[in-house]
């Protein structure tokens, strides 16, 4: 069954680093979103990507999120000048269409230092 | 902005009992969709609902989309030891491609 797939699984950066997590999203799928869960709380949406675009972001996607799909299967998301309050597990998504059901991936653990 | 109230927070089961958990809002949805995440994992899709009133079912788990598509449920029936895990709603409006998810309910089953 197709699934998503992230890297690194865990990945410690120290204060004002950039780092760079990585997914490959469902072959087929078009939309690939963004999402970060704090630790113990909900799931809380960043950014939606289609057709090289971002189509929508949230408050917490600041300047210094960016997103971009590098070739046809990787889809990134780059965070520049970490703050201690990034820390949370990031999760990649993604859907057929909008109106579809979205699959995540199984995340990657930011630890910022 | 738009919030869902999930409820339980939290439960603590018996092995073949069955289970019922909801999700509230004062906005109006357009998909209704309910993950389970274990620790450490991503949510896992378990059930998508797309019109209002609409009964889905996935084995023992069934959910509805509320007929005023403010709301949804999911009945877990006959749970297992393996349903422990944390059990999310999410939710799409018109117009967004995000989806907003609920505070969860954190569901441990005994043996």
């Amino acid at each position: 069954e197709p699934e998503v797939t992230q890297t690194p699984s865990h990945q410690v950066t120290q204060m004002g680093q950039e780092v760079i997590l990585r997914c490959v999203p469902i072959s087929n799928h078009l939309y690939f979103y963004w999402y970060r869960q704090i630790l113990g709380q909900k799931v809380e949406f960043l950014v939606s990507f289609y057709n090289n675009e971002i189509s929508e972001k949230s408050e917490i996607f600041d300047d210094r999120f960016s997103v971009e799909r590098p070739d046809g299967s990787n889809f990134t998301l780059k965070i520049r000048s970490t703050k201690l309050e990034d820390s949370a597990m990031y999760f990649c998504a993604s859907s057929e269409d909008t109106v579809y059901e979205q699959y995540f991936g199984p995340g990657t653990r930011l630890t910022v230092t | 902005g738009q919030q869902l109230n999930q409820s339980p927070q939290s439960m603590f089961i018996q092995e073949g009992e069955d289970v019922s958990m909801n999700c509230t809002s004062s906005s109006i949805f357009n998909t209704w969709l309910w993950y389970k995440q274990d620790p450490g994992e991503g949510p896992v899709l378990l059930i998508a609902l797309y019109k209002a009133g609409e009964l889905t079912s996935n084995g023992r788990l069934t959910a509805q989309f509320g007929i005023t598509r403010k709301d949804s449920f999911l009945n877990i029936s006959a749970s297992i030891p393996s349903d422990v895990g944390i059990y999310f709603c999410a939710a799409r409006g018109s117009g967004t491609y995000k989806y907003i998810f609920g505070t969860g309910t954190r569901l441990k089953v005994l043996a």
